[in-house]
């Protein structure tokens, strides 16, 4: 049972490429979610999803898309890099019965933007 | 919204000194809380979670919190700290939305010093 699991752990892109972001979990989790994490400021709710083809904003949105076609699986993609986006970023699961909410947690991926 | 306090950003002590963390919610009503803990270059991992029940929740290594719903506070305690919890604590909340997002407080990092 690996947990959650999240690639790649460091990137550096240039302002305007993109890229996805690969998060992963074989706890048949409903709820995934991203998380971007900026000193001062704690952990920031991107974009969730609570199943299989069902995905929403969470607090900060602009500049990254989601997509759930999967269980295990909930990619995060910025299309258009811009230096704002460097971060580190952080995927979650739980299970959407559990009623103590408890949130499992990925290593992260440090983005750089330059 | 729910929102999440963390009094102090940045804390240094020695170690078997006491450590006290403040963290106050905004929402009244029934609530889930957590702390959770990253350790330098590692994820989040839970240290506790209250959503029921006894007010005083221990968690792991020696980890403690108290809920007071009074004082909307969700302090983390521990009696004597070790140069292994140097870390950063992050306080969180469930939101009132139906699929209980969670808040992060803004974290404070703990610096323990031999």
């Amino acid at each position: 049972n690996a947990g959650v699991t999240q690639t790649p752990k460091f990137q550096v892109l240039k302002t305007g490429q993109s890229m996805t972001l690969q998060c992963a979990q074989d706890m048949n989790h409903e709820y995934m979610s991203w998380y971007r994490q900026d000193p001062g400021m704690g952990l920031r709710l991107i974009h969730y999803s609570v199943g299989a083809g069902i995905t929403d904003q969470g607090e900060v949105p602009n500049g990254y898309n989601v997509s759930r076609s999967t269980t295990e699986d909930f990619p995060l993609r910025l299309l258009s890099a811009a230096p704002s986006q460097t971060s580190v970023y952080f995927c979650a699961s739980r299970h959407t019965t559990d009623r103590t909410y408890e949130q499992y947690f990925g290593p992260g991926t440090r983005l750089t933007v330059t | 919204a729910q929102s999440v306090s963390q009094h102090n950003h940045h804390v240094i002590l020695s170690e078997a000194a006491s450590l006290e963390l403040g963290c106050n919610y905004s929402y009244g009503g029934t609530v889930n809380l957590f702390w959770y803990v990253q350790y330098p270059g590692q994820h989040l991992q839970l240290l506790l979670k209250y959503f029921s029940g006894d007010p005083l929740v221990k968690g792991i290594k020696g980890f403690e919190a108290e809920f007071i719903k009074s004082k909307f506070s969700f302090n983390l305690r521990k009696p004597s700290v070790q140069w292994s919890d140097t870390a950063e604590y992050f306080c969180a909340v469930k939101g009132t939305d139906s699929w209980g997002k969670l808040q992060f407080g803004a974290g404070t990092q703990v610096v323990v010093t031999p």
